[in-house]
């Protein structure tokens, strides 16, 4: 079975800051993770992913995360926080790619001026 | 890279009608198709996976009456909420994929019913 948790349902950071959004994984498998963005009333747009290669993953506006196995974790990081970055944030596990999608309740990302 | 449209990208029906939703793969073969379920502020529900020429495979708590879904071609799914109320209304997101590869995402149909 598998799932990921997202710590934390909003988080706030002044435009410059670091942002941190938090995803913990559970899997019985070698997981695929995936980070999403969302913006209100579209759909989802792919940050980044891990697929056994790399652990330190970058994607794209400047994102990365790192695939940390002991601590079954895949936290999504920025060093500078842009008012555009404000949106949804979901962190999604897989066995495969293609397979079935397995999403957190998501992070809201609040950039304040 | 892979483009999945949906359509409509919005629709407000009556109260007992049905509306049908499109989710199409523009640029590859689209094996297999998800549907999912989003309600405000939440994260999304898998609905159902539906494989090509095959009857869709529902997740636990999801009425397949009701949520009707065809995928008859390799480009095209179709989700078809039956007899709708108010409390189908959600944002409907469908994703497809090609055999092993990754899973691409539609742009959503926001499904307002009266």
């Amino acid at each position: 079975a598998q799932s990921v948790t997202q710590l934390g349902s909003h988080v706030s950071v002044s435009e410059g800051a670091l942002v941190l959004l938090r995803c913990n994984y559970s899997s019985s498998v070698p997981p695929y993770l995936f980070w999403y963005v969302q913006y209100p009333n579209q759909g989802l747009q792919l940050l980044l992913k891990y697929t056994s290669a790399a652990t330190l993953v970058k994607g794209i506006n400047g994102f990365e995360a790192e695939f940390k196995k002991s601590e079954t974790s895949f936290h999504l990081t920025k060093p500078s926080a842009h008012m555009s970055d404000a949106a949804e944030y979901f962190c999604a596990v897989s066995d495969v790619p293609g397979n079935q999608f397995y999403f957190g309740t998501g992070t809201s990302l609040t950039v304040i001026p | 890279g892979a483009v999945v449209s949906q359509h409509p990208s919005w629709v407000i029906c009556k109260s007992g009608t049905s509306v049908k939703i499109e989710c199409r793969s523009l640029d590859f073969q689209a094996t297999t198709m998800f549907w999912y379920r989003q309600f405000p502020k939440q994260s999304l529900m898998l609905m159902a996976t539906s494989n090509e020429g095959s009857k869709a495979t529902y997740e636990q708590g999801v009425e397949k009456d009701k949520f009707l879904i065809n995928h008859a071609s390799l480009t095209l799914s179709t989700l078809t909420v039956t007899s709708a109320h108010p409390e189908d209304s959600s944002f409907y997101i469908c994703s497809a994929k090609e055999l092993y590869n990754e899973q691409f995402f539609g742009p959503g149909t926001r499904l307002t019913v009266l």
